[in-house]
C-alpha cells in the first residue's frame, strides 16, 4: 500500500526566508502526489499536484515541488515566506488503488 | 475550484443515538468520495473510500457496521455513525473526486461530532 512520510512535524521560518517542507513517499506504482494546506478553522486547499508530467510542479501562492523518483521525494518549497503561509501542510499520495492517503502533516510557523 | 458541501458543520448527540453526515459535490459528479477522521492536531486518517453505486471499501480497523457509508448518487455520499459513543467524538471530513488517481480531490468543511 502507498504511504507518505513527512519528515518534520513543525517547521519555523522567518518572514522573507525560504520554506522547505519535506515529504517522502512509498508506492508500488507510479504515484500521483499532492500538497494540501489547512488553515485554522478552514477547509483543505490544494496547493499543487504531480501526475507524471513535468517533475517540477508550480502551485498557488508561489509554492512549488519537485518529484524525484530516485529519492522517492516530493518536497515543497517557497522562496520567500509570508506571514499568511502559517498553516498545516499535508503531503498526499494516490496510486493505482485510487485511495488518497495523508502524511502526518507539517505545521509551518512564520516569525515576523 | 469545485465545491463540496458537508452538513452539518457541528452536531452534538447523546450516546447510543445515530448521526448522519452528508457530503455533496455541488458542481461536479463525484465518482469517488472519501471519508476521513481527524483528531486534534493530527493528520487525516482515511476511514473509507466509496465509489458511486458500489459498496464502500473500509480501511483496516474501521468498523463498517458502526460507520455506514452510502454513495447512492454521483453527487451525494452519507456517513452514519450508529450507536454513537463518546470515543466517536471527532472531526469528520469528506472529499470528492471526479476522476481517477491523478485528479485532485475537493474537501468539505468538516463536521465536528460531539457525543455526550
Amino acid at each position: 500500500a502507498q504511504s507518505v512520510t513527512q519528515l518534520d512535524s513543525h517547521v519555523s521560518v522567518s518572514e522573507g526566508t525560504p520554506v522547505l517542507l519535506r515529504c517522502n513517499y512509498s508506492s508500488s506504482y507510479s504515484p500521483s502526489l499532492f500538497w494540501y494546506v489547512q488553515h485554522p478553522n478552514k477547509g483543505l486547499q490544494l496547493l499543487l499536484k504531480y501526475t507524471s508530467a513535468a517533475t517540477l510542479v508550480k502551485g498557488i501562492n508561489g509554492f512549488e515541488a519537485e518529484f524525484k523518483k530516485s529519492e522517492t521525494s516530493f518536497h515543497l518549497t517557497k522562496p520567500s515566506a509570508h506571514m499568511s503561509d502559517a498553516a498545516e501542510y499535508f503531503c498526499v499520495v494516490s496510486d493505482r488503488s485510487n485511495d488518497m492517503r495523508f502524511g502526518a502533516g507539517t505545521r509551518l510557523t512564520v516569525k515576523p | 475550484g469545485a465545491v463540496v458541501s458537508q452538513h452539518p458543520s457541528r452536531v452534538i448527540c447523546k450516546s447510543g443515538t445515530s448521526v448522519k453526515i452528508e457530503c455533496r459535490s455541488l458542481d461536479f459528479q463525484a465518482t469517488t468520495m472519501f471519508w476521513y477522521r481527524q483528531f486534534p492536531k493530527k493528520s487525516l486518517m482515511l476511514m473509507a473510500t466509496s465509489n458511486e453505486g458500489s459498496k464502500a471499501t473500509y480501511e483496516q480497523g474501521v468498523e463498517k457496521d458502526k460507520f455506514l457509508i452510502n454513495h447512492a448518487s454521483l453527487t451525494l455520499s452519507t456517513l452514519t455513525v450508529t450507536s454513537a459513543h463518546p470515543e466517536d467524538s471527532s472531526f469528520y471530513i469528506c472529499s470528492a473526486r471526479q476522476g481517477i488517481r491523478n485528479t485532485e480531490a475537493f474537501f468539505g468543511q468538516g463536521t465536528r461530532l460531539t457525543v455526550v
